[in-house]
């Protein structure tokens, strides 16, 4: 089954700066997906970026990029220049197709705190 | 407005009632999932619909349904609530195509007490 970890409880990180958010991953299978979402006080679920598998470049979404290493299984989720706007709880997942589903599993997630 | 509907948004309701939490997908995606976050378990699939069938099950408590309707929109219902099932409670839908299209509702909060 897949799994995800996220060993980042809590970052910290001074505005402007960039920081790394680390995700590591374990699945048997070839084909995969792993997304990175934005958790806010307020509760919901932002979209942030995705990676497919045999995508063959990092994936880019403004100030987030994915460092995809496949051989590690790891995909950490970089954000460049962070605002204070970026202090939420930032989950990385992966898509189970195991038994035709399509769901995510998600990591206990990072929470990331910008200071001024 | 992400596309997905869920109603309430929040919601308290005493020990061993039960309650219907409602989400409307995105139009035209098929699957419905939902979820549930709690402090302590993250969170946790709980059961999938793709075009009214049942298509996975998770971590689903026997006190816990949910179906899918022919327009699409989906119900959860929890009973016998306890204190424990205080939680969020997430609608997500995709596409038929299953690609990256994941869009999540904004949640409905449930407080037990």
């Amino acid at each position: 089954a897949q799994k995800i970890t996220q060993t980042q409880p809590g970052m910290f990180v001074q505005e402007k700066e960039a920081v790394t958010l680390d995700c590591t991953y374990d699945t048997s299978d070839p084909s995969y997906g792993l997304f990175w979402y934005k958790q806010p006080s307020s509760g919901e679920m932002i979209f942030l970026i995705y990676q497919g598998s045999y995508d063959q470049q990092n994936a880019t979404e403004g100030r987030y990029s994915l460092n995809f290493q496949k051989a590690r299984k790891s995909a950490n989720l970089v954000i460049s220049a962070s605002q204070l706007g970026d202090s939420a709880m930032y989950f990385c997942a992966m898509r189970d197709p195991w038994g035709g589903s399509e769901k995510l599993v998600f990591g206990k997630g990072t929470k990331l705190t910008v200071n001024p | 407005d992400s596309g997905v509907t869920q109603t309430p948004k929040h919601l308290i309701t005493a020990t061993g009632q039960r309650v219907t939490l409602r989400c409307s997908p995105r139009s035209g995606d098929l699957s419905v999932y939902w979820y549930q976050q709690s402090l302590d378990q993250g969170l946790q699939f709980l059961i999938q619909y793709y075009n009214g069938e049942e298509r996975a099950k998770g971590n689903i408590l026997e006190r816990f349904s949910a179906q899918q309707f022919p327009d699409l929109h989906s119900e959860l219902n929890l009973s016998s609530l306890e204190l424990g099932d205080s939680a969020l409670y997430f609608c997500a839908s995709s596409p038929p195509t299953g690609s990256y299209g994941y869009t999540f509702g904004s949640g409905t909060r449930l407080t037990v007490v």
